[in-house]
């Protein structure tokens, strides 16, 4: 059964700091790899998407993944994190074809200390 | 950007009373729709896939019977919970698949509490 495993529950940094998020999944076949972001009391948005192609993908707020098929990882990374990152970022994985059915990650919540 | 709205976003209800909640994708059409629900600081937790015009698909562990999906139209997806309960207070999210570009656009999301 398809699966997505983020490690970090919880991460706390200040302001200018590096961050690196953690995803694996577990699935038989080529996916499309999607982080969302929820920011408090909003709904969820795209932050970058993965289909195929330059495994390391640029989205929006200068955040980018980097998408490795031999360790089944999907990491985000933003070299400086700012206050208004303070949000809850979900990795997820779907089918590259077929059902279109979304398999999220439990979810990182981020603090970011000004 | 599109948008999916969902209403109400936020209902209380007693037990044994039945809640509509309808999800609408605002400026594209979607033939499929999503439903998922939300426990606190869980993940998003797939409860069914609606697609116009035919019957939803349950993931394993959902009741068909207590959550009645039905996706009517190219832009609405309605989520009935029958005869709720209290151990159905939840985060009900919806998201609608854009049929052209395939993304996916998720609605605010709807808070249920079951008194």
């Amino acid at each position: 059964a398809q699966s997505v495993s983020q490690h970090n529950h919880h991460v706390i940094l200040s302001e200018a700091a590096s961050l690196e998020l953690g995803c694996n999944y577990s699935y038989g076949g080529t996916v499309n790899l999607f982080w969302y972001v929820q920011y408090p009391g909003q709904h969820l948005q795209l932050l970058l998407k993965y289909f195929s192609g330059d495994p390391l993908v640029k989205g929006i707020k200068g955040f980018e993944a980097e998408f490795i098929k031999s360790k089944f990882s999907f990491n985000l990374r933003k070299p400086s994190v700012q206050w208004s990152d303070t949000a809850e970022y979900f990795c997820a994985v779907t089918p590259s074809s077929g059902t279109y059915k979304y398999i999220f990650g439990t979810g990182t919540r981020l603090k970011v200390l000004a | 950007g599109a948008v999916v709205s969902q209403h109400p976003s936020r209902v209380i209800c007693k037990s044994g009373t039945s809640v509509k909640i309808e999800c609408r994708s605002l400026d594209f059409q979607a033939t499929t729709m999503f439903w998922y629900r939300q426990f606190p600081k869980q993940s998003l937790m797939l409860m069914a896939t609606s697609n116009e015009g035919s019957k939803a698909t349950y993931e394993q562990g959902v009741e068909k019977d207590k959550f009645l999906i039905n996706h009517a139209s190219l832009t609405l997806s309605t989520l009935t919970v029958t005869s709720a309960h209290p151990e159905d207070s939840s985060f009900y999210i919806c998201s609608a698949r854009d049929h052209i570009t395939g993304e996916l656009f998720f609605g605010e999301g709807s808070r249920l509490t079951v008194l």
